[in-house]
């Protein structure tokens, strides 16, 4: 069955610090991968997505994520960390059935951002 | 309004009550989803429309009941809510359902608590 796993419930760092934020899929053909942002009592807003070529993906904020198939990983990265990049972050795989991707979302990590 | 719009943002109802949520999307979108947001869960999908025909139904209680009357606007219909419903209810948009143009975009939800 398709699954996204986030290993990190919570994750602290410093402000101006890099970050990376794990995240691990099942599904047994070519994903469609996504990174979205939440923030307090807000919707989701796509921060970067992969459907298919470099595997190297830059998005908005200054984030990237990196595919590796071979590790089964979508991890996102941004070198310095802003404190207002304090939110929820969730990886999602799309998942073909019934005629449409189905997003299947991870748990979410909750990044918190000391000054 | 840009994006995807959602109303009521907060909504607090009985169990023997009946409301709607709304939502509204102004980015020439053909499908829409709704999603339940529950705490230390990950988003469930509940039903998916494209072109106002409802694509999935996804073993949602008949307590809450969509409506697409058209590809800018999505109800979601709540009657005889249970507690365990308290949630937040996302809405979200697609340009359709083809894996390289179904990227969901997502209000900011609804905060929905059932006394």
């Amino acid at each position: 069955a398709q699954s996204v796993t986030q290993p990190d419930i919570h994750i602290t760092v410093s402000e101006g610090a890099s970050l990376e934020l794990r995240c691990n899929y099942s599904y047994g053909a070519t994903p469609y991968l996504f990174w979205y942002v939440q923030s307090p009592g807000q919707g989701l807003q796509l921060l970067l997505k992969y459907f298919s070529g470099d595997t190297l993906v830059q998005g908005i904020k200054g984030f990237e994520a990196e595919f590796k198939r071979s590790q089964s990983s979508f991890n996102l990265r941004k070198p310095s960390v802003h404190w207002s990049d304090a939110a929820e972050y969730f990886c999602a795989v799309g998942a073909r059935t019934g005629g449409y991707n189905k997003l299947i979302f991870g748990a979410g990590t909750r990044l918190a951002v000391h000054p | 309004e840009t994006g995807v719009t959602q109303t009521p943002r907060h909504l607090v109802m009985g169990m023997t009550n009946k409301k709607s949520l709304k939502c509204e999307q102004h980015l020439g979108h053909n499908a829409m989803y709704w999603y339940k947001q529950s705490a230390k869960k990950p988003l469930e999908l509940m039903f998916v429309y494209s072109l106002e025909e409802r694509v999935e139904n996804n073993s949602v209680p008949s307590r809450f009941s969509p409506e697409c009357p058209n590809s800018s606007h999505l109800f979601l219909h709540l009657h005889t809510l249970q507690p365990e419903d308290s949630a937040l209810y996302l809405c979200a948009s697609s340009q359709d359902l083809q894996p390289s143009t179904d990227t969901q975009y997502f209000g900011p939800g609804t905060r929905l608590t059932v006394l």
